[in-house]
């Protein structure tokens, strides 16, 4: 089993839509969790971390389950301009080496 | 512009070529990590630095492929010997102490195409 499992989709969605994105990690001592943003040929950028609380931006929210061991990421209102590949990154207890996963692309159509 | 700078942004190599890549990290950024980044995947941890010490190297980091940081400013990336495989994007990241240690920060990334 992978240690950071993402459904690669794409999730095409249209625009006003609400979209949920799942992360499923493996190591239970996970201690750090985030969600990237990556445009297509660009660099992933920090989109929001992810607290035991929950997380809350604008029109994205994001989630912890620890006991099920996902994160989940919620967008509301999709617009154009959220279409890329959401990258969901998992930090191990001690370890400044994070584990990317391999992304879910969404595709936001009029 | 004070964000994480890489160069070349693109660099086309015939096999068996040695390459050099430059991270220019946020100035007050300590850690720098290196990774590789093939289409449909997520980025691949290769090594990491904390100021000029590297702490860590990933397995995947072959004996072809060496970083270092010798003034705990800039990092290279050096691969030697190029294979076709070694074609990816290297994109290189910094970040910073607490309260944000874990946050990361890329650069532009450089595409290594070899052929």
């Amino acid at each position: 089993r992978k240690e950071v499992e993402q459904d690669p989709g794409p999730f095409n969605v249209p625009e006003g839509a609400t979209v949920a994105f799942n992360c499923t990690y493996s190591n239970s001592a996970s201690q750090s969790f985030f969600w990237y943003r990556q445009d297509c040929r660009k660099e992933p950028k920090l989109l929001m971390s992810v607290y035991s609380s929950g997380n809350e931006d604008g029109r994205f929210t994001a989630q912890l389950n620890r006991a099920s061991q996902y994160i989940s990421l919620l967008i509301r209102d999709s617009k154009l301009s959220d279409s890329a590949t959401y990258l969901c990154v998992v930090r191990s207890g001690g370890s400044y080496i994070p584990t990317f996963g391999r992304g879910t692309s969404l595709i936001v159509h009029p | 512009d004070t964000g994480v700078s890489q160069n070349p942004r693109h660099k086309i190599t015939k096999r068996g070529q040695n390459v050099t890549f430059r991270c220019d990290p946020i100035s007050e950024h300590n850690r720098l990590y290196w990774y590789r980044q093939t289409l449909g995947q997520g980025p691949e941890f290769l090594t990491y630095f904390q100021n000029e010490a590297q702490l860590e190297k990933s397995r995947l980091l072959s004996d072809r492929f060496s970083a270092e940081r010798p003034k705990g400013s800039f990092s290279t990336l050096e691969i030697q010997r190029t294979e076709q495989g070694d074609s990816a994007m290297y994109l290189c990241a910094s970040s910073s102490t607490s309260p944000s240690a874990y946050e990361q920060y890329f650069g532009p990334g450089t595409r290594l195409t070899v052929t």
